[in-house]
């Protein structure tokens, strides 16, 4: 059975600073990676995306995330945060099995500072 | 484009009591649709999921129970409301690459 883990439950990051929040995951199967993103009160919202092809992977509001197999891991970047990019971010994963069910992990909250 | 409607927003009820949240989805037909409750700084429960009219399924034993009586419309319910059930539920709808697409949420306080 797959399973997601997110390493840092928190990640505090001044403004104009890159940030790199991590993802594990356990499948025996092929995946499909995601990461979602989500403001307070509000639902989540697709950051990026990994299916297939090249491992690293262009999203909105110039996030990325590098697919690594050998590592089981989908690590999200930014290479410069704004104030605005606080939010929780989640990643998840959907088995190559039919993909009606995708498992997210516990979130990682971003927090970016003046 | 497809839009997914979620209501009430916020909704604060008793013990006991029944409860009713809805979910609809414009722009797309005989999408997956999911049901996820999100506890205070937890992350996703998915409670169950459909895959077409009248085709639930569970995926945690509780007291709510879903419905969808139509192609884009999934209904949440309880019967009888318990302190536990607070939290944040979302709705959200399948996409063609299994990705999910999220409605705003409704959060709710069971006093």
């Amino acid at each position: 059975a797959q399973s997601v883990t997110q390493l840092d439950s928190q990640v505090p990051v001044f403004e104009e600073a890159p940030v790199e929040l991590r993802c594990n995951y356990s499948s025996s199967v092929s995946v499909y990676l995601f990461w979602y993103v989500q403001y307070p009160n509000q639902g989540l919202q697709l950051l990026l995306k990994y299916l297939s092809g090249s491992t690293l992977v262009k999203g909105i509001n110039g996030f990325e995330a590098e697919f690594n197999k050998s590592q089981t891991s989908f690590h999200l970047r930014k290479p410069s945060v704004h104030i605005s990019d606080t939010a929780e971010y989640f990643c998840a994963v959907s088995e190559d099995t039919g993909g009606f069910k995708t498992i997210f992990g516990a979130g990682t909250r971003l927090f970016v500072k003046a | 484009s497809q839009t997914i409607h979620q209501w009430p927003a916020t909704l604060v009820q008793p013990v006991g009591s029944p409860l009713s949240l809805e979910c609809t989805v414009e722009g797309t037909s005989n999408p997956n649709l999911y049901w996820y409750r999100q506890a205070a700084g937890r992350g996703l429960q998915l409670l169950f999921y459909s895959v077409g009219i009248g085709q639930i399924s569970s995926e945690v034993p509780q007291n709510l129970s879903a419905s969808r009586p139509q192609d884009r419309q999934f209904i949440l319910s309880s019967k009888k409301l318990l302190l536990s059930d607070s939290g944040f539920y979302l709705c959200a709808w399948g996409g063609e690459s299994y990705e999910q697409y999220f409605g705003p949420g409704t959060r709710l306080t069971v006093t």
